[in-house]
């Protein structure tokens, strides 16, 4: 449909382990957005990403990293999984105008 | 400190009425703003934006209003319809920089 889609969609996952969410685009959109979704809080800025290798981070980034190697990809990776950690991401992707596209989202749950 | 606020966390209104959804904003630099509707287990999807220089701005049921005296904007649908039941968020920016966004409102429309 948007031309963006997010792996896997559901995923459970133990206190202590990394964990990798990829986030992949075929618009060739320059930038490209991490948000978690809680309850009370809304949509949170992870990282965001503004080009190939560039990067830089959002309100809540703490205990979480980034890369993007390629235009297509953005990798968000929970180098050791928390409780608090346990949420909804979406990723976001925009052009040249200012909407935002939203994938679907993988829920995540750290047990 | 949040530059997004939307304080109603939820409202229900009948089929056919209007529903008025509000939002306000602290940051003066903001000169875009967004409003996203999603549905559950969804990606939010873009609904309307409007941009600083103006003050309304009108999509077939869906009109926004900005009054940047007051920092605020709201959503008017007319007329409300089941289908739009959904939560509904405020977003804004300057710039090129990183979407914030509200904590949304539940819509219910009641048939």
């Amino acid at each position: 449909d948007a031309g963006i889609t997010q792996s896997p969609r559901h995923k459970v996952t133990e206190t202590g382990t990394p964990v990798t969410l990829r986030c992949h685009q075929t618009e060739n959109h320059r930038y490209m957005y991490w948000y978690r979704q809680d309850p009370g809080h809304g949509l949170r800025l992870i990282h965001y990403s503004y080009g190939v290798k560039d990067t830089d981070k959002g309100e809540v980034s703490d205990g979480y990293s980034v890369s993007r190697s390629k235009t297509e990809d953005f990798l968000l990776t929970l180098e050791s999984a928390t409780s608090s950690q346990t949420s909804v991401y979406f990723c976001a992707i925009s052009g040249q105008d200012y909407g935002y596209t939203f994938g679907s989202g993988t829920r995540l749950t750290v047990v | 400190d949040q530059q997004v606020k939307q304080n109603s966390p939820s409202l229900s209104v009948q089929e056919g009425r209007i529903s008025i959804l509000n939002c306000d904003y602290t940051n003066s630099m903001f000169d875009y703003f967004l409003w996203y509707k999603k549905y559950p287990a969804e990606g939010p999807t873009f609904l309307i934006s409007i941009s600083s220089i103006k003050d309304k701005n009108e999509d077939g049921r869906f009109t926004v209003f900005l009054n940047k005296s007051a920092k605020h904007l709201s959503l008017h649908i007319v007329p409300s319809q089941p289908g739009d039941s959904a939560v509904y968020f405020c977003a804004s920016n300057s710039g090129n920089t990183p979407l914030v966004f509200g904590k949304g409102t539940r819509l219910s429309v009641i048939a």
